[in-house]
């Protein structure tokens, strides 16, 4: 079946140090979506791509799909330990239902 | 403005005793909905999703079942909870178009 695999699992940075996450689909996807989960806390859309090559920028944060839209990025500059918690990328099931498959998630940790 | 409601936020529950978690939102129609599993430091496994009234479909075989009584709710429930029930249950929604997710602010079981 469809598969959204992510890695790393784990980083440990030192603050003010960069960070990225990889993300890779088993099929090609019609958007990407990445999610924060602070500890304890829930997953937060934090935005989607959809475009084919597209980078979209938040602050400090940088997203990118892939040109054969399977893959995609997010890449954390100077971290911050604001920037503390899960990143999940999703993409969207097979089936018109708006399901989202998940990628395991990326666990970042930044050292003060 | 949309809102999720989820509850209650933590329940410990001995093992082979009844579960109903409830999940609500407010100000759409017609919201997909759907229950998530998170296991501890895991990603996020799709139990159940709703495109409407009375319309269920499961994901993963388990001792866990869910309903949808009205547009706007979603409930999960078990009538004997396993140890391996535990875990974080996350209900989110989306409206068909938008397709990110909000999620509840989550239910912390631990069967004991």
């Amino acid at each position: 079946g469809q598969q959204v695999m992510q890695i790393p699992q784990y980083q440990h940075v030192q603050e003010g140090e960069d960070f990225t996450t990889y993300c890779n689909s088993s099929t090609t996807l019609s958007n990407i979506q990445w999610y924060k989960q602070r500890p304890g806390g829930h997953p937060v859309f934090l935005i989607q791509l959809v475009k084919s090559g597209e980078v979209k920028k938040q602050k400090r944060l940088t997203f990118q799909f892939g040109e054969a839209k399977k893959n995609s990025s997010l890449h954390i500059t100077a971290t911050q330990t604001t920037d503390v918690g899960t990143y999940f990328c999703a993409g969207p099931g097979s089936s018109n239902t708006g399901k989202l498959i998940f990628g395991q998630g990326t666990t970042l940790q930044v050292k003060p | 403005s949309q809102t999720i409601h989820q509850w209650p936020a933590t329940l410990v529950q001995p093992v082979g005793s009844p579960l109903s978690l409830e999940c609500t939102v407010e100000g759409t129609s017609n919201p997909n909905l759907y229950w998530y599993r998170q296991a501890a430091g895991r990603g996020l496994q799709l139990l159940f999703y709703s495109v409407g009234i009375g319309q269920i479909s499961s994901e993963v075989p388990q001792n866990l079942s869910a309903s949808r009584p009205q547009d706007r709710q979603f409930i999960l429930s078990s009538k004997k909870l396993l140890l391996s029930d535990s875990g974080f249950y996350l209900c989110a929604w989306s409206v068909t178009g938008s397709r990110s997710y909000t999620f509840g602010s989550g239910t912390r079981l631990t069967v004991v």
